[in-house]
């Protein structure tokens, strides 16, 4: 069965960090890119980062710009999410997602996401 | 960036009615627009790829179309499982974007 499971949510300060991971299952991870998607609470959903197959290209959205980093251990079927200099408005359901290895192609695996709450 | 609005916000049908959701775009994607469900305390399901792309396993009465700037997702013949929020997603350019969601509800 193709899956990815999300890990490492939590609470967290302002200001902390935390280090998110997506375990993928029952395909060639390698061959994949893939992506980081959030959902705060009532709201609709946000692109976060993206990374190649081989993790060479890498982009994220302004709103995480130098403080998220995104990376992938092929070797260990594995994709992060490296999230420094935390705020409130970070507090999201953050999903991993598959992309074919295509032209603007789509998401059509999803993980059931892990909840980040950024909160003193 | 490429804005995506959707319409209506939310819609309230009979089962059995037919559902009709819009997504424009601020600007030309191509075919580069796709579908999702989400159903509460779920994660988003693909049901529509490259604006008329059936997903595999998708029900036939989920369908979609459009090109360029308008796109439409149908849902022919409602039935209460498809109480859900849809969303149009486009990956023709970066940042990718997502509409604001349409919500519906099985009166």
């Amino acid at each position: 069965e193709v899956q990815l499971v999300e890990s490492g949510g939590g609470l967290v300060q302002p200001g902390g960090s935390l280090r998110l991971s997506c375990a993928a299952s029952g395909f060639t991870f390698s061959s994949y890119e893939m992506n980081w998607v959030r959902q705060a609470p009532g709201k609709g959903l946000e692109w976060v980062s993206y990374i190649s197959s081989s993790g060479s290209t890498i982009y994220y959205a302004d709103s995480v710009k130098g403080r998220f980093t995104i990376s992938r251990d092929n070797a260990k079927n594995s994709l992060y999410l490296q999230m420094n200099s935390l705020r409130a408005e970070d507090t999201a359901v953050y999903y991993c997602a598959r992309e074919a290895v295509v032209v603007a192609a789509d998401m059509d695996v999803w993980g059931k996401g892990t909840t980040v709450t950024v909160s003193s | 960036e490429i804005v995506l609005t959707q319409s209506p916000d939310f819609q309230s049908v009979t089962p059995k009615e037919k559902v009709t959701i819009t997504c424009r775009a601020s600007q030309s994607i191509g075919s580069s627009l796709h579908w999702y469900q989400q159903k509460p305390d779920q994660s988003p399901k693909l049901l529509i790829k490259y604006a008329s792309q059936s997903f595999s396993g998708v029900p036939s009465r989920f369908s979609g179309s459009g090109s360029g700037t308008d796109f439409t997702l149908t849902i022919n013949s409602l039935e209460a499982e498809d109480a859900a929020t849809y969303y149009c997603h486009q990956s023709s350019s970066l940042p990718k974007t997502f509409g604001q969601g349409t919500k519906v509800e099985i009166k």
